[in-house]
């Protein structure tokens, strides 16, 4: 069974601090896929990376970072010099690679409030 | 945007009563999932459809049941609504090529209220 417990439930930081979001997941495959969703008020999900379990290079992409570490299954997600539109629920997924049925399953999530 | 609608956007509707909610998937994706999420929780998976085929299932009761339309739209159908069922439904499609998933993008949600 597929397992993504995100421990913090809620952050509140202040406008310009960095954050890190912690995952740390649980799956008995060798080829899965990890992402991270946003979810703004409105409710959408918006996908912001998804990693593959072959690929542990971490990535940037602007003021967003990811580390990911198979070593101790976590895929933690940094924000920079955070911004209040930062506020959101972000959401841990994991699903297999391959296979016909790729539900993604996913943390409960973490609050992140930003004040200006 | 991720071209993924859904619709309706909210819903009231009575304890026992049936509902269908309605999703179109991104141009090109032939798979759609779709998920529960209840307040506060994250979304759990219900069932995902490739190819109009029913293609694997969550721990959900026979009365959530779907289908999915040769151009790849999905319905959702829940019948003899419960107040637990009250959440907000996600639906999400994707391109699945021979067996390698893909990124799923999600809907703005259908918000059920069941009272």
């Amino acid at each position: 069974a597929q397992k993504v417990t995100q421990a913090q439930t809620e952050i509140s930081v202040v406008e310009k601090e960095d954050v890190t979001l912690d995952c740390v997941y649980e799956t008995r495959d060798t080829t899965y896929y990890l992402f991270w969703y946003k979810q703004p008020p409105s409710g959408e999900l918006v996908f912001l990376i998804r990693r593959n379990s072959f690929d542990e290079q971490n990535e940037i992409s602007g003021r967003y970072s990811w580390n990911f570490q198979k070593s101790t299954s976590s895929f933690n997600f940094t924000i920079t010099a955070s911004q209040v539109v930062d506020s959101a629920v972000y959401f841990c997924a994991l699903t297999r690679r391959t296979g016909a049925n790729s539900k993604l399953t996913f943390g409960k999530g973490i609050t992140l409030s930003v004040r200006p | 945007e991720t071209g993924v609608t859904q619709s309706p956007t909210h819903l009231i509707k009575t304890r026992g009563q049936q509902v269908t909610l309605r999703c179109s998937s991104q141009s090109g994706h032939n798979t759609v999932s779709w998920y529960q999420q209840a307040l506060g929780q994250g979304p759990q998976f219900i069932f995902q459809y490739y190819r109009e085929e029913e293609n694997g299932r969550g721990n959900f009761p026979p009365r959530f049941s779907g289908l999915q339309f040769p151009n790849y739209s999905s319905e959702l159908n829940v019948n003899a609504l419960e107040l637990d069922d009250s959440a907000l439904y996600l639906c999400a499609s994707s391109l699945a090529s021979g067996s390698i998933t893909d990124t799923q993008y999600f809907g703005p949600g259908t918000r059920l209220t069941v009272l």
